[in-house]
């Protein structure tokens, strides 16, 4: 079936790095846009990124910018976040989610999602 | 950014209930607005695209309306399943915004 799933979250250093990977199967991975969203404790969604289904092209929130990498492996069927200088604020749950649309507007959505895998900033 | 009001924050209702979710773009975004469903610990699930289309597998009781910059969530004879934290996201622009969500609890 049509799954989605994160690992690589964890307890990391302020300032420290981690690399989470989303491990797609049961569609074609190549032909999709893909997204990372997350959820900060008692907090709402939060877009962070998405990269195209090339992988040529990338877009991220303010509050990820140039910490932040999204990429992916087609022949792996996987998708990327590295995440570098990370602070508390960055606490959350993050999740892939395959994305229906290519571009904005956008009129379709983010149809699949993982469960999400938990980041933790702490010293 | 286009930012998304949602109302109310939260809400209590009853098995059977009918329900009504409000959320307002900060600027026109024509028909580019989604409704997520999220209960916790689960990942969120799609319900709504283009404002008013039903994703597939969603039951008729949730239904979408609205264009512009208001949009509603309706979700018809409320089931146990349906009580969930629900978000608006507009798909109009970059970064593509959520509601900061509506609370739907049981009664």
């Amino acid at each position: 079936q049509v799954q989605l799933v994160e690992s690589g979250g964890g307890l990391v250093k302020p300032g420290g790095s981690l690399r989470l990977s989303c491990a797609a199967s049961g569609f074609s991975f190549s032909d999709y846009y893909m997204t990372w969203i997350r959820q900060a404790p008692g907090k709402g969604l939060e877009w962070i990124s998405y990269v195209s289904s090339s992988g040529t092209s990338t877009n991220y929130a303010d509050s990820v910018k140039g910490r932040f990498t999204i990429s992916r492996d087609n022949a792996k069927n996987s998708l990327y976040l590295q995440m570098n200088g990370l602070t508390a604020a960055d606490a959350a749950v993050y999740y892939c989610a395959r994305d229906l649309s290519s571009g904005w507007p956008a009129y379709y959505g983010l149809d699949v999602w993982g469960q999400g895998t938990t980041v933790i900033v702490s010293s | 950014d286009i930012q998304m009001t949602q109302s109310p924050s939260s809400l209590s209702a009853s098995v059977g209930d009918r329900v009504t979710i409000t959320c307002r773009a900060g600027l026109p975004i024509s028909r580019y607005l989604n409704w997520y469903q999220h209960r916790t610990g689960k990942a969120p699930k799609l319900l709504i695209y283009g404002a008013s289309n039903l994703h597939r597998g969603v039951p008729s009781r949730f239904s979408g309306s609205g264009s512009g910059t208001d949009f509603t969530l309706t979700i018809s004879n409320l089931q146990p399943e349906d009580f969930a934290t629900y978000y608006c996201q507009e798909n109009y622009s970059t970064p593509p915004t959520f509601g900061q969500g509506t609370t739907l609890e049981i009664k």
